[in-house]
C-alpha cells in the first residue's frame, strides 16, 4: 500500500526565514510526485510534478526536489502570502495503471511579517 | 492553462433535499474527473472517479446511490447529493486530468455544502 507522510504538520516562520517541508513516501514504483498549495476554503492549486530522483523544479520562492524516498519543498525568503497548507501526493505504477494518487495530510505553513 | 470551475461555491439546503454540484474544465478536455471530500484540517478524501460516458468508480464506503455522479461530456461532471442530511455537510472538491496529458490533477475551487 502506498504511503505518504508529510512533516512537519505545522510550521511557523518569520518573513525571510528560509525552510523546507518534507514528503516521505513508499510506493511500488513512482509514476509521479505532486506538490499543491491549498488556501483555506479553496481547492488545491497545482505547483509541481516530479517524475524521477534528482529532478528539481522551481517557481518563484519555491523549489521542489526529489529523491528515491522523499521530496522536499524548499521555501526561500518566504513572505506572509506564502502562508497556506502544502499538500504532497504520489502516483505509483504498482496499481495496474491506476491514476489515483495518494495524498499526504499536508503541512500548514504560517509566515509572520 | 488548466482551469477547473465548480458551481455553486456555497450552498445551504434543508435536510432531505438534493443538491447538484457542477465541475467544469474550462480550457481543456478532461479524461478523468475526480470527486473529493475534505473535512476541516484534514486531507482530501477521494469519493469517486469518473470517465466520460461511463459509470463512476466509487471508493469503499461511499454510497453510490447517495452521491450520484454523471460525467456527461469531456468538460463536465456533476455530483448530486441526494436526500442530504447534516452529516453530509462538508467541502466538496473536484479535479480533472487532461486528455492526452500527464497524470497531474487540476482542482476546482471547491463547494461548501451546509445541510440544515
Amino acid at each position: 500500500e502506498d504511503q505518504v507522510t508529510q512533516s512537519p504538520e505545522a510550521l511557523r516562520l518569520q518573513e525571510g526565514e528560509s525552510s523546507s517541508l518534507n514528503c516521505s513516501y513508499t510506493v511500488s514504483g513512482l509514476r509521479g510526485l505532486f506538490w499543491y498549495r491549498q488556501d483555506p476554503g479553496k481547492g488545491p492549486e497545482f505547483l509541481f510534478t516530479l517524475y524521477s530522483a534528482g529532478e528539481e523544479k522551481e517557481k518563484e520562492r519555491l523549489k521542489a526536489t526529489l529523491t528515491k524516498k522523499e521530496s522536499f519543498l524548499h521555501i526561500t525568503a518566504p513572505k506572509p502570502e506564502d502562508s497556506a497548507t502544502y499538500l504532497c501526493a504520489v502516483l505509483s505504477s504498482g496499481t495496474g495503471g491506476s491514476y489515483i494518487p495518494t495524498f499526504g495530510r499536508g503541512t500548514s505553513l504560517i509566515v509572520h511579517p | 492553462g488548466a482551469v477547473v470551475s465548480q458551481h455553486p461555491s456555497r450552498v445551504i439546503c434543508k435536510s432531505g433535499t438534493s443538491v447538484k454540484i457542477e465541475c467544469r474544465s474550462l480550457d481543456f478536455q478532461a479524461t478523468t474527473m475526480f470527486w473529493y471530500r475534505q473535512f476541516p484540517k484534514q486531507s482530501l478524501m477521494l469519493m469517486a472517479t469518473s470517465n466520460e460516458g461511463s459509470k463512476a468508480t466509487y471508493e469503499q464506503g461511499v454510497e453510490k446511490d447517495k452521491f450520484l455522479i454523471n460525467h456527461a461530456s469531456l468538460t463536465l461532471s456533476t455530483l448530486t447529493v441526494t436526500s442530504a442530511h447534516p452529516e453530509d455537510s462538508s467541502f466538496y472538491i473536484c479535479s480533472a486530468t487532461k486528455a492526452g496529458g500527464t497524470d497531474t490533477q487540476y482542482f476546482g475551487p471547491g463547494t461548501r455544502l451546509t445541510v440544515l
